[in-house]
C-alpha cells in the first residue's frame, strides 16, 4: 500500500456531533481526496486538494468541510453529523505533475451515525 | 448521475475461466482507469488506459477501450480465487477528477 493511513478506521457517533477524519500521507504527493462509499452509488468526490490550503468542492460536498494545513494531513470535518452521512470514506492521493493520473487509496473509515 | 456505468453488477465464474466486465460513460474522457476492491479495503489501481489507446495488457489483465461508443472492457484471463473482488472503472475528464462507476462484484469459485 501507498504509506496512506486514516484516522479513525471506525467511529459510531450521535446525530449533531461534530466528526473529524484524519488522512495522512508519507508519500509528499500534491493531490488528496476525499470520497464517500456507499451501496449503489460507487465512489463520490466530496473534496479535493491541490496543495496547502488549496481546496475545492467534490460531487457531494453540502455537510462537509476540510483543510490542508500541511502537505502530509488531510482533513474531514462532519460540523453537524446526520444519519445520512453514515458511509464509508476513503482519502486518496495523486500526484499528476510526475507520474500520471492514478490515485492510490487508504485504508477507509467506517463512519456510523445514530 | 455517474458517468460511468458498469455491466455486470455481479459476476460467478469457476477457476480458469476468463471474466470480462464493461464499462460505459457519457462524456468525453482524456482516459480510463480500473481499480480492484477487497472486501473491507481500499481500492488498488489495476490499470490506466489514455483516451488515444485502444487496447493494453498488463499480466492477466487486458483492458479495451472504444471511445466511439464510448466504452471500455475489462478482461482478467484465467481467473483465480484471489480475483475475488468489487472492479471499478473511473474516468478522468478535463477536469482532471475521476469519476467513478457502481462496480462489478466478481466471484470466482475454486
Amino acid at each position: 500500500d501507498a504509506g496512506i493511513t486514516q484516522s479513525p478506521r471506525h467511529k459510531v457517533t450521535e446525530t449533531g456531533t461534530p466528526v473529524t477524519l484524519r488522512c495522512h500521507q508519507t508519500e509528499n504527493h500534491r493531490y488528496m481526496y476525499w470520497y464517500r462509499q456507499d451501496p449503489g452509488h460507487g465512489l463520490r468526490l466530496i473534496h479535493y486538494s491541490y496543495g496547502v490550503k488549496d481546496t475545492d468542492k467534490g460531487e457531494v460536498s453540502d455537510g462537509y468541510s476540510v483543510s490542508r494545513s500541511k502537505t502530509e494531513d488531510f482533513l474531514l470535518t462532519l460540523e453537524s453529523a446526520t444519519s445520512s452521512q453514515t458511509s464509508v470514506y476513503f482519502c486518496a492521493i495523486s500526484d499528476p505533475s510526475g507520474r500520471g493520473e492514478t490515485q492510490y487509496f487508504g485504508p477507509g473509515t467506517r463512519l456510523l451515525v445514530l | 448521475s455517474q458517468q460511468g456505468e458498469e455491466d455486470p453488477q455481479a459476476l460467478s465464474i469457476q477457476e480458469g475461466e476468463n471474466a470480462t466486465m464493461n464499462c460505459s460513460y457519457k462524456t468525453s474522457i482524456n482516459n480510463l482507469q480500473w481499480y480492484r476492491q477487497n472486501s473491507g479495503r481500499g481500492l488498488v489501481h489495476l490499470i490506466l488506459i489514455r483516451s488515444n489507446e485502444r487496447e493494453k495488457h498488463s499480466g492477466r489483465l487486458r483492458v479495451t477501450l472504444d471511445t466511439s461508443k464510448k466504452s471500455s472492457s475489462l478482461l482478467i484471463t484465467a481467473s483465480r480465487a484471489a480475483d475475488t473482488a468489487s472492479y471499478f472503472c473511473a474516468t478522468e475528464t478535463n477536469t482532471g477528477k475521476l469519476i467513478f462507476g457502481q462496480g462489478t462484484t466478481l466471484q470466482v469459485k475454486p
